[in-house]
C-alpha cells in the first residue's frame, strides 16, 4: 500500500483478555517501531524491529506486551491479559532503515480496555 | 538522557497570523530534532528536522523552525496560519542510541493548535 496500515482501528475489549494489533509496513521499508500514546501526551517508544529481528524491546512496559515481526513485514503487538491502563492509541512506524531518518506513522489503533 | 519541553499546552491564533510554538530541548550531545504534526484521526507527518546543517530549517505547509543552541530551544514558525493547520504539533529528538540504524524518537507532550477565522 501507499502508507503504513494499521488495524484495526478501534478495539474495545475486557479486562482480562489477549489483544493483537497489526502493522502493515510500507512496502521495503525495514525499520519498524511501535510507539504507544495516552491520551493528551506524545507518542512513546515500545520496541524496534530491523528486518525481523526485534533489536530493541526496552520501551515494553511489562510482559504482557510482546511483539514479533516473523518474516521482516508484517508486524503484530500483542497484549496479553489487558488492563484498563494499557487503554492508548498504538502507533506503527516504518522507515527505509539504514541510518534513514524519515519515520512514516500510520493512523494508529485506538485501544479501550473496559 | 535526551528530552523535549513544549511550552505550551494550546495556542489560539487567527486566521493570517504568524504562529509561534515553543520548544526547549535537553541533549547532551549535537541532537536531531524533528516537528511532527498530527490531524485528526490522521498518522503523524513529519513537519521539518534539523541535523547540524542550516540552523533554520524550512519544512512543509511554509513553517520553518529555528535551532538555537545558546538557548536549547527550536521554535517552529509560520507567518501566516491557515485553516487547514489546525492539529496536535509534536517537538522531537531523536535518542543518541543508535542500534544498526534504529533511531528512538522522544516525543514532546504536544502543543494543540486552534486557528480562528
Amino acid at each position: 500500500g501507499a502508507g503504513v496500515s494499521q488495524s484495526p482501528r478501534y478495539k474495545v475489549t475486557k479486562r482480562g483478555q489477549d489483544v493483537a494489533l497489526r502493522c502493515d509496513p510500507i512496502s521495503g521499508h525495514v525499520s519498524l517501531y511501535w510507539y504507544r500514546q495516552a491520551l493528551g501526551q506524545g507518542p512513546e517508544f515500545l520496541t524496534y524491529f530491523n528486518y525481523e529481528a526485534q533489536q530493541d524491546k526496552s520501551g515494553l512496559p511489562n510482559d504482557r506486551f510482546s511483539a514479533e515481526r516473523p518474516e521482516g513485514s508484517i508486524s503484530t503487538l500483542t497484549i496479553q491479559r489487558t488492563e484498563q491502563r494499557d487503554s492508548a492509541m498504538y502507533r506503527c512506524a516504518s522507515s527505509l532503515g539504514q541510518g534513514n531518518e524519515k519515520l512514516f506513522f500510520g493512523s494508529g489503533t485506538q485501544l479501550s480496555v473496559l | 538522557a535526551q528530552s523535549v519541553t513544549q511550552l505550551d499546552s494550546h495556542v489560539s491564533v487567527s486566521e493570517g497570523t504568524p504562529v509561534l510554538l515553543r520548544c526547549n530541548y535537553s541533549s547532551s550531545y549535537s541532537p536531531s530534532l524533528f516537528w511532527y504534526v498530527q490531524h485528526p484521526n490522521k498518522g503523524l507527518q513529519l513537519l521539518l528536522k534539523y541535523t547540524s546543517a542550516a540552523t533554520l530549517v524550512k519544512g512543509i505547509n511554509g513553517f520553518e523552525a529555528e535551532f538555537k543552541k545558546s538557548e536549547t530551544s527550536f521554535h517552529l514558525t509560520k507567518p501566516s496560519a491557515h485553516m487547514s493547520d489546525a492539529a496536535e504539533y509534536f517537538c522531537v529528538v531523536s535518542d543518541i542510541v543508535r542500534i544498526q540504524g534504529a533511531q528512538k524518537l522522544v516525543f514532546g507532550q504536544g502543543t494543540r493548535l486552534t486557528i480562528n477565522p
